[in-house]
């Protein structure tokens, strides 16, 4: 059965530091999301991303969050200047159509850590 | 603020019965309505989505929506120890570009 996949499983790094967490979309999907999780917290919204561009991002994404589909298969979610508060369980999905009209299947998600 | 409430729990109930999962939301333009299950440490899982008022039943599963009093529901009959998990209710917005809106979850727990 397809699955989105995420690398890598568990990151851990430095305050300031950069992080780059990787997603592999089911083949034939459209849509791609981040979404994460605060350990104890609900699942919060990131960003949406179709046809090469950001299609919403909440208030969560600010400028040192960026997205990026570099090839046909991955989908990228940078962190520039890590923080402690960025420490999150992150997912990413997609679907074939928008997420609401369509399932979104979430793959199993990198938990970040900041030191 | 476009909240997503529901009843943190535990909800306890014993193998064999009825588990009953409430939600409740505040954007009266959400559009589309999901039910996700989590376990521990893992990623949302679909169980099911409903888009209109009234009941959907899917195998062992109903939801149950009520537009007008924005409130949400899924019946688990036949409750197993593998129901166990915490159950987050979503939403999404009429106009939304795949922004699911998610509650913070109950968690059930089925006992032997």
């Amino acid at each position: 059965e397809p699955e989105v996949t995420q690398t890598p499983s568990h990151q851990v790094t430095q305050m300031g530091q950069e992080v780059i967490l990787r997603c592999v979309p089911i083949s034939n999907h459209l849509y791609f999301y981040w979404y994460r999780q605060i350990l104890g917290q609900k699942v919060e919204f990131l960003v949406s991303f179709y046809n090469n561009e950001i299609s919403e991002k909440s208030e969560i994404f600010d400028d040192q969050f960026s997205v990026e589909r570099p090839d046909g298969s991955n989908f990228t979610l940078k962190i520039r200047s890590t923080k402690l508060e960025d420490s999150a369980m992150y997912f990413c999905a997609s679907s074939e159509a928008l997420a609401g009209r369509t399932e979104a299947f979430f793959g199993q998600g990198t938990r970040l850590t900041v030191v | 603020q476009k909240e997503v409430e529901q009843n943190s729990g535990p909800l306890s109930v014993p193998e064999g019965a009825i588990a009953s999962l409430n939600c409740t939301y505040s954007d009266r333009g959400s559009q589309s309505f999901f039910w996700y299950r989590q376990y521990s440490g893992k990623s949302p899982e679909l169980i099911m989505f409903i888009y209109s008022n009234g009941d959907k039943e899917d195998g062992r599963f109903t939801a149950q929506l009520n537009k007008a009093s924005q409130y949400v529901s899924l019946l688990i009959r036949d409750s197993q120890p593998s129901d166990s998990a915490t159950y987050l209710c979503a939403v999404n917005r009429w106009g939304s570009q795949g922004n699911l809106i998610f509650g913070k979850g109950t968690k059930l727990s089925v006992k032997p």
